[in-house]
């Protein structure tokens, strides 16, 4: 799987908007990318995932960029409850491939949201 | 609609015991994964599970084995508990057909081997 490299952590004010970063130099041309986040002491939660296109939902948005070698979830305006470690993950959109749809985490980022 | 559901959510282990992990689900999901989570790590797959009968490993298998008799349960077992076993398990399905569908995870089971 192509790899991807996120900050270690990152920290935002209540109301305002966060951008978090992820770069995948490396990614192919069938690779999607995916964002989960993990809030504490709960299992990961999917955010949103897109191929070439932003794309937008009710949780955050995913600005790619137009090389597809990075991107950024953008949450509009975050809250005491989007702290949490918030994963980039690279998956293989080849429906023959071997994958077999699995997610290779990374560190993540973690993210901190002051009041 | 419960999504997927692990118990126990805690369990202590001596050395060399065995205990079985519980995942069920109720979203009539194919594909179902086993994670473990290291103390501020990432997630790792152990075994995965393509539909009834049907398992397969992943990248860190020694030590579990799972079972797959219906679409809704997906079991994993310890069957020697070692220290290297003390980790946060996580059970996950995957929606719909496409590589690309969403995990839908549980809030794992935290288990300590002593």
């Amino acid at each position: 799987d192509a790899k991807t490299t996120q900050p270690n952590s990152m920290e935002s004010n209540e109301e305002e908007p966060v951008h978090l970063p992820c770069n995948h130099s490396t990614i192919s041309g069938t690779d999607y990318i995916h964002w989960y986040r993990q809030l504490p002491s709960q299992g990961p939660e999917y955010v949103i995932h897109g191929l070439t296109s932003n794309v937008n939902n009710r949780m955050a948005s995913l600005a790619i960029a137009e090389d597809r070698k990075s991107s950024t979830l953008i949450l509009h305006r975050a809250t005491l409850r989007d702290a949490a470690v918030y994963y980039c993950i690279l998956r293989d959109g080849n429906a023959g491939g071997t994958s077999y749809g699995k997610l290779t985490f990374g560190q993540g980022t973690i993210l901190t949201v002051h009041p | 609609n419960a999504g997927v559901t692990q118990t126990p959510k805690f369990r202590i282990l001596k050395i060399g015991q065995s205990m079985t992990l519980q995942c069920t689900q109720d979203m009539n999901h194919n594909y179902m994964y086993w994670y473990r989570q290291d103390p501020g790590m990432g997630l790792k797959l152990i075994y995965y599970s393509v539909g009834a009968g049907i398992t397969d490993k992943g990248e860190v298998p020694n030590g579990y084995n799972v079972s797959r008799s219906t679409t809704e349960d997906f079991p994993l077992r310890l069957e020697l508990a070692a220290p290297s076993q003390t980790s946060v398990y996580f059970c996950a399905t995957r929606e719909g057909s496409s590589y690309n569908s969403p995990l839908h995870f549980g809030n794992g089971t935290r288990l300590t081997v002593t």
